[in-house]
């Protein structure tokens, strides 16, 4: 099993550009997690997804954010336009609905400048 | 709501001594309790969990951790430390209620081990 992919594992862009993160869950996961990662907020939750559909987004901070998951074996977290504070490691994870945890991919470092 | 309390964001104890990273936690409905563990540049692994069950649940790495009900705690010790124990921990809450459940975890403890 190849776990929960995410791309890209770093990415650098200028403010007012947009940015597309990608995941892509465990075979078989129906629910999808995105989460935040900075020092001066810890792990936030987002977004999270069950059957492919938003079951809540509280999380997301801002219009600019936003995600979609058109399918059960991806998921794109949009932020349109960045800027310097959306820079943070931004972590997918999933799980089934029999699975009492979840699992992490390996995150995207998000750097704007 | 659910939400968790890690006390301590940095502990830091000698190889060889005790381990202990507390945890508290918020919720109105039975919960799942969980320990990950986060080494640098890398995604966050399960320690141990805690569902339903032995309240004293054994995890990877020779640590485990006590549900205790009454006190609202589900505290991460391991009795003696490794210099490869160095990680930031994070304690998470989850609820049975619903298997679209979401996870919320904890602001993390950075341990570090004193050679």
């Amino acid at each position: 099993d190849a776990g929960v992919i995410q791309s890209p594992r770093h990415e650098v862009t200028e403010m007012g550009q947009e940015v597309t993160l990608r995941c892509k869950p465990i075979s078989g996961h129906n629910s999808l997690f995105w989460y935040r990662q900075t020092m001066m907020r810890g792990l936030e939750l987002l977004i999270y997804f069950n059957n492919n559909v938003p079951i809540d987004d509280s999380g997301m901070p801002e219009d600019r954010f936003s995600a979609k998951m058109p399918n059960a074996s991806f998921s794109t977290l949009k932020i349109q336009p960045s800027e310097p504070r959306d820079s943070a490691v931004y972590f997918c994870a999933s799980k089934t609905g029999s699975d009492t945890e979840a699992f992490f991919g390996q995150g995207t470092r998000l750097t704007v400048v | 709501a659910q939400s968790v309390t890690q006390l301590g964001s940095h502990v830091s104890v000698s190889e060889g001594a005790l381990v202990l990273l507390r945890c508290n936690y918020s919720s109105s409905v039975p919960p799942y309790l969980f320990w990950y563990v986060q080494y640098p540049n890398q995604g966050l692994q399960l320690l141990l969990k805690y569902t339903t069950g032995a309240t004293l649940v054994k995890g990877i790495n020779g640590f485990e951790a006590e549900f205790k009900k009454s006190e609202t705690s589900f505290h991460l010790t391991k009795p003696s430390a490794h210099m490869s124990d160095a990680a930031e921990y994070f304690c998470a809450v989850s609820d049975w209620y619903s298997s679209a459940s979401k996870i919320i975890f904890g602001s993390g403890t950075r341990l570090s081990i004193r050679p």
